[in-house]
């Protein structure tokens, strides 16, 4: 039951940018509500990517990068490298539901 | 350094009940909520509710409202979710992990617990 919607899919060749949306409603994203995003590897726990719509935390490469700007957000990966194949998922805040909500889940591929 | 350690893989039958622990190490225990996330064999990531262990204090979605309850041992660290009534549908990976700030982002993870539901 996820309330934020992404792309299933996005590909790219090595070096490439690739762009990743996360479109939610008025009750999450468009309220206000800070977006996270996770990358999940096959096979394990998801890792925080970016919090605070645009912050990296220690140890993420700067090819990744976070934005907002109104209800539209999105993930950015420059530079594509073979490594970032993995699930990408978008995070908020649903006040309609009083809880947590996810995206539906992006699948990175570097061709 | 900030770590949550889950129990191991389960194998439950439908009606049956599941038990997964998450222990928390390198921070202080009651400054954090500890929230659960399942995700199911190829789906996304479904939020299942938060632990609160500085006040015991617990939030479910409203899907798992009656069937989930979380606790928490503070001698040991560890935070508890049981799931009762479980059906082939439950069968997921169990995730638990940290929110610092009271509405935020999940960091740490733990490594994950499946739980397999079958007869």
């Amino acid at each position: 039951q996820s309330v934020l919607t992404q792309p299933p899919s996005v590909s790219g060749a090595p070096g490439q940018r690739v762009t990743i949306s996360c479109t939610g409603s008025r009750s999450n994203i468009g309220a206000g509500y800070d977006v996270h995003w996770y990358q999940q590897l096959p096979e394990t726990a998801p890792k925080l990517l970016i919090y605070g719509n645009n912050n990296r935390p220690s140890g993420v490469p700067d090819r990744f990068s976070g934005s907002k700007s109104g209800a539209s957000v999105s993930l950015a990966i420059t530079g594509l490298q073979a490594e970032d194949e993995a699930d990408y998922y978008c995070q908020s805040y649903d006040s309609s539901l009083s809880g947590y909500v996810f995206g539906t889940g992006t699948k990175v591929t570097v061709l | 350094q900030v770590q949550l350690v889950q129990s191991g893989a389960e194998v439950q039958k439908p009606g049956a009940s599941v038990k997964v622990s998450c222990k928390g190490s390198g921070y202080t225990f009651n400054s954090y909520d500890i929230h659960w996330v399942r995700q199911a064999p190829g789906q996304g990531l479904e939020w299942m509710g938060v632990f609160d262990p500085g006040r015991g204090s617990t939030t479910y979605a409203q899907r798992f409202q009656g069937r989930v309850t979380m606790t928490r041992d503070t001698s040991t660290n560890t935070v508890y979710m049981e799931m009762n009534s479980l059906t082939s549908d439950d069968t997921a990976v169990y995730f638990c992990a940290r929110v610092g700030a009271s509405i935020g982002w999940f960091d740490p993870w733990g490594q994950g617990t499946l739980v397999t539901v079958s007869s």
